[in-house]
């Protein structure tokens, strides 16, 4: 069975601290993504990877990286976080060509204080 | 820029009842439409994917129909029941070389007993 499989589900942090957000896929998928989902704003697409070491920005990539050194895993990385970037975010990914559904994780719910 | 639109925003029924949930697109050039469901605080569940070159899909009680030509997807659910309360989210995949779905922002569905 398909699974997508983000490491925290709640996560408190304080601004100015660099914050990792950890992904791992069970599928063998090319393709990971990264959203952060808003009350009114939806899902918005942060960055997504192709390929390991492969990267695309999405729609609002300011204040985030991404590393992807294993196929299997995609971390998101705030360098230093900000009151605003409290939100849920949520972890994809997909077969390539994505001609396949996209599998979501659970999603994790960070507060910066 | 595709942009998709569900309506209603919010939608309350009996049970028992069925009931159709909308999604509109302004770009016809799509690779597929998937229909997600989403529980209070957790990530996104796919439903249903259709291809561009399909008209429907299915799954249980829930039908899935596509009119690339009008930019619209309906998911129809049958015989409604308390747990099908959710929201529920259309996303489209477009064409043009981008892994990426673009999202609406989702029907909260209420099925009371």
């Amino acid at each position: 069975d398909v699974k997508v499989t983000q490491s925290s589900r709640y996560l408190v942090k304080r601004t100015g601290e660099k914050v990792f957000l950890e992904c791992v896929q069970d599928m063998d998928h090319e393709n990971m993504f990264w959203y952060r989902q808003d009350p009114g704003l939806g899902l918005r697409l942060i960055y997504f990877s192709y390929d390991v070491k492969m990267k695309e920005k999405g729609d609002i990539p300011e204040g985030y990286s991404v590393s992807r050194e294993k196929k299997e895993r995609f971390s998101l990385i705030l360098e230093s976080a900000s009151t605003n970037q409290t939100s849920m975010y949520l972890c994809a990914s997909s077969l390539s060509p994505a001609l396949g559904p996209q599998h979501f994780g659970d999603g994790t719910r960070l507060s910066i204080l | 820029k595709q942009e998709v639109t569900q309506i209603p925003a919010a939608l309350s029924v009996p049970e028992g009842e069925n009931l159709v949930l909308n999604c509109s697109f302004t770009d016809s050039a799509i690779y597929n439409l998937q229909w997600f469901r989403q529980d209070p605080g957790k990530g996104l569940t796919s439903l249903l994917l259709i291809q561009s070159s399909q008209r429907e899909q299915t799954s249980g009680r829930l039908n899935a129909s596509l009119d690339k030509s009008s930019g619209r997807s309906t998911l129809y659910i049958a015989a409604s029941q308390p747990g099908d309360s959710a929201t529920y989210l259309c996303a489209v995949r477009r064409r043009g070389g981008s892994e990426k779905l673009v999202f609406g922002k989702g029907t909260k569905l209420t099925v009371n007993p």
